[in-house]
């Protein structure tokens, strides 16, 4: 069974920094594209960031360029997302969620679905 | 990068059929789109992938075949047949974009379904 367990969210200053993990189970995770997905309260899903299986490619919105570091350690079967610089406009639960597939091939991508989520952690950035 | 558009808010009867809709931006009409479920307090929960040409790959695990999807332009539809009281939920349409350089995922508003 896929299982995707976040940990980490908590009441942050704004400014202040904060380390989410994301701990997977029941897959190889080495072999799959990973995301971070986040929804503020009473809000719609934002799509965060994305990494490659081997970490050699990242993608972020372009609202946390610079504060927000995706990455991952496959030996532990982890998600990682750091935050800094943090606004009152990141508080949201953040969600990470396993992408099925995606491949390249003469300049064209497919990728497939984001197939399986956690169940999510807050962070709120409040004073 | 497409804009998908969602309604914010569906309603139906329990046993009745309710069609949710996702928009694609002008431009877009070749783009698939993916269908979340998200119960209340719930992560979201992989539906399916649809088209122009209707359903792309597999359901979500667990996911009934009261749930069926139509594509046509730059809609995307939801169908729910036989509505439950465990449908009442948020559904979201996402996409991906971009390739090789860039790779992004557009979310639309979301959709609440409410079962009467």
């Amino acid at each position: 069974e896929v299982q995707l367990v976040e940990s980490g969210g908590g009441l942050v200053q704004p400014g202040g920094s904060l380390r989410l993990s994301c701990a997977a189970s029941g897959f190889t995770f080495s072999s799959y594209w990973m995301s971070w997905v986040r929804q503020a309260p009473g809000k719609g899903l934002e799509w965060v960031a994305n990494i490659k299986q081997d970490g050699s490619e990242k993608y972020y919105v372009d609202s946390v360029k610079g504060r927000f570091t995706i990455s991952r350690d496959n030996a532990k079967n982890s998600l990682y997302l750091q935050m800094n610089s943090l606004r009152a406009e990141d508080t949201a639960v953040y969600y990470c969620a396993r992408i099925r597939a995606r491949y390249c091939s003469g300049g064209s991508c497919y990728s497939g679905p984001l197939d399986y989520w956690g169940q999510g952690t807050l962070v709120t950035v409040s004073s | 990068q497409p804009v998908l558009t969602q309604p914010p808010s569906a309603s139906a009867s329990l046993g009745a059929s309710v069609t949710l809709t996702c928009t694609l931006s002008s431009g877009y009409s070749n783009y698939k789109v993916d269908w979340y479920q998200q119960r209340p307090g719930k992560g979201p929960r992989f539906v399916m992938r649809v088209g122009t040409g209707g359903i792309v790959g597999s359901k979500g695990d667990g996911i009934p075949d009261r749930f069926s999807v139509l594509g046509s332009g730059l809609n995307r539809y939801l169908t729910i047949k036989n509505i439950q009281e465990e449908d009442e939920s948020d559904y979201h349409c996402g996409a991906d974009h971009g390739s090789g350089s860039n790779f992004v995922v557009v979310f639309g508003g979301g959709t609440k379904l409410t079962v009467l």
